[in-house]
C-alpha cells in the first residue's frame, strides 16, 4: 500500500521556472525523505526533514513539512533540463515497528530547454 | 562513492519459469531491503533485512516468492513461478542503521514475464 500521494502527478515547466510538488499522507511519522528517480534508473536520495522540522534545504532544493496538516512540498529553484525525473516522496511511518518507508505516487517532473 | 550493485539489470523470462535476482549492497550497510516497483507507481516493499534475519516479509507473495540474506551480506530474491503479473522493476536498497534513515538504491533489474 502506498501512504504518500503526490501532486501534480505530472509538470512541465521552462529551464530557469521553480518546480513544486506537494505530497500528503495519512498516518503519524519519524521523518519525510524526498528521492529522485531518472527514467528506467534507481532511486536517488536528496533530502530527509525529521518530523521535529518544518522547513530544510540543500542546494536549490527547499523542503517544507507541516504535522498538523499531513503535508510536505518540494521546491527546486532555478530548474535545469538535468531535473527532468520523477519525484518521490517517502515516509517513515510509525504505525510499523520495522521502520519501513512507504512511497508515494510520484511527480514527473519535465524541464524544457 | 560505493553503490548498490544489481545484477542482472534486464531479465526476460516465460511465465511459469524461475527467475532469480542478486543484490550486493554497501559495505558495512546493516538493512537490505527489496521493493518492487510497477511502470507509473512508486517502489513497494516486498521484503527487509536487518543483518541476516528477516524483519518485513508482509507484502512478498510467499508462495512464489523467496528472499535470503546469508551472511547478512549480499541478498537473492527468487520468483518460482513466474507469472505475467510480476513483470516489473525489483529494486535493491541498503541502508546504514537500522532506522528509516537514507536509503542508497541499484539501478534494479527490469523484469519482462511473457
Amino acid at each position: 500500500s502506498q501512504q504518500g500521494e503526490e501532486d501534480p502527478q505530472a509538470l512541465s515547466i521552462q529551464e530557469g521556472e521553480n518546480a513544486t510538488m506537494n505530497c500528503s499522507y495519512k498516518t503519524s511519522i519519524n521523518n519525510l525523505q524526498w528521492y529522485r528517480q531518472n527514467s528506467g534508473r534507481g532511486l536517488v536520495h536528496l533530502i530527509l526533514i525529521r518530523s521535529n522540522e518544518r522547513e530544510k534545504h540543500s542546494g536549490r532544493l527547499r523542503v517544507t513539512l507541516d504535522t498538523s496538516k499531513k503535508s510536505s512540498s518540494l521546491l527546486i529553484t532555478a530548474s535545469r533540463a538535468a531535473d527532468t525525473a520523477s519525484y518521490f516522496c517517502a515516509t517513515a511511518d510509525l504505525s510499523y515497528n520495522t521502520d519501513k518507508l512507504i512511497f508515494g505516487t510520484g511527480t514527473r517532473l519535465q524541464v524544457f530547454p | 562513492e560505493a553503490e548498490v550493485a544489481q545484477s542482472p539489470r534486464y531479465k526476460i523470462t516465460e511465465k511459469s519459469q524461475a527467475v532469480a535476482f542478486w543484490c550486493d549492497p554497501i559495505s558495512g550497510h546493516a538493512t537490505l531491503y527489496w521493493y518492487r516497483q510497477i511502470l507509473g507507481q512508486g517502489p513497494e516493499l516486498l521484503v527487509q533485512f536487518q543483518d541476516e534475519s528477516v524483519v518485513d516479509d508482509s507484502q512478498l507473495p510467499k508462495d512464489r516468492f523467496s528472499a535470503e540474506r546469508l551472511k547478512g551480506v549480499d541478498s537473492t530474491l527468487k520468483i518460482q513461478p513466474a507469472e505475467l503479473g510480476d513483470s516489473a522493476m525489483y529494486l535493491c536498497a541498503s541502508s546504514l542503521g537500522y532506522s528509516a534513515d537514507t536509503q542508497y538504491f541499484g539501478p534494479g533489474t527490469r523484469l519482462t514475464v511473457l
